[in-house]
């Protein structure tokens, strides 16, 4: 079963644009909440991660907000640059578990036009 | 630090060959992962290892074996390949359990005919 649902698929934005990607799981037990970033022909790699205990956290461009009633988290990407064109997968596991499962979303593909 | 090495980078195999993916990590991670990425599908768990001598099943473990050969290595075995086993594999490990950035490696790209 899907336990967290990226939307959307696909997204164009235009340089100096704010991209928006949501997740929502379902699993009230989730903690841990990673978004991942991936090149083309490359492996993901970490972007930012939030646990449930903050609203939102800021690392330059990228931020996460969370949303724990809703069961919701999205990244916003700030002033998008074409360097931000990649696959972005959000992802929800119990991090407090050492023997728990990383959930990943099904990825959006982030085309950002000059 | 060569941090999550795979080989090979691509393989071609008929249906009923078995092959073994390797995977090596450098950084003294405790856990390892192996996952699978199909298109719309994003990335799914076959299996993990928690600390070395132990293995659990993922989301997808059907057809598919895997060894801790020690705190390094962790293999991932295919001894039947199905079309259906068509896809980009992807090895991770991490420092503990899934609560702590996983690091990825490259990618190997099968195809089953």
């Amino acid at each position: 079963q899907q336990q967290v649902k990226q939307s959307p698929q696909s997204l164009i934005v235009q340089k100096g644009g704010i991209s928006i990607i949501n997740c929502a799981y379902e699993n009230t037990a989730f903690d841990y909440f990673p978004w991942y970033q991936q090149f083309p022909g490359k492996g993901p790699a970490l972007l930012i991660a939030i646990r449930p205990d903050v609203s939102e956290k800021k690392e330059g461009r990228f931020t996460i907000s969370f949303n724990k009633s809703a069961k919701q988290f999205s990244l916003h990407i700030m002033d998008s640059q074409p360097g931000d064109s990649a696959t972005y997968f959000c992802a929800a596991s119990r991090g407090s578990s050492n023997t728990g499962k990383l959930i990943f979303g099904q990825g959006t593909t982030l085309q950002v036009k000059p | 630090n060569a941090g999550v090495t795979q080989t090979p980078k691509f393989q071609v195999l008929k249906t009923g060959q078995s092959m073994t993916l390797q995977c090596a990590q450098d950084m003294n991670h405790n856990s390892m992962y192996w996952y699978r990425q199909d298109p719309g599908m994003g990335l799914r768990l076959i299996y993990y290892s928690a600390s070395e001598g132990t293995t659990d099943k993922g989301e997808v473990p059907n057809g598919y074996n895997v060894s801790r050969l020690n705190k390094r290595e962790f293999s991932l075995r295919l001894e039947s390949a199905a079309p259906s086993q068509t896809s980009v594999y992807f090895c991770a490990s991490s420092e503990y359990g899934p609560g702590y950035e996983q690091y990825f490696g490259p990618g190997t790209r099968l195809t089953v005919t």
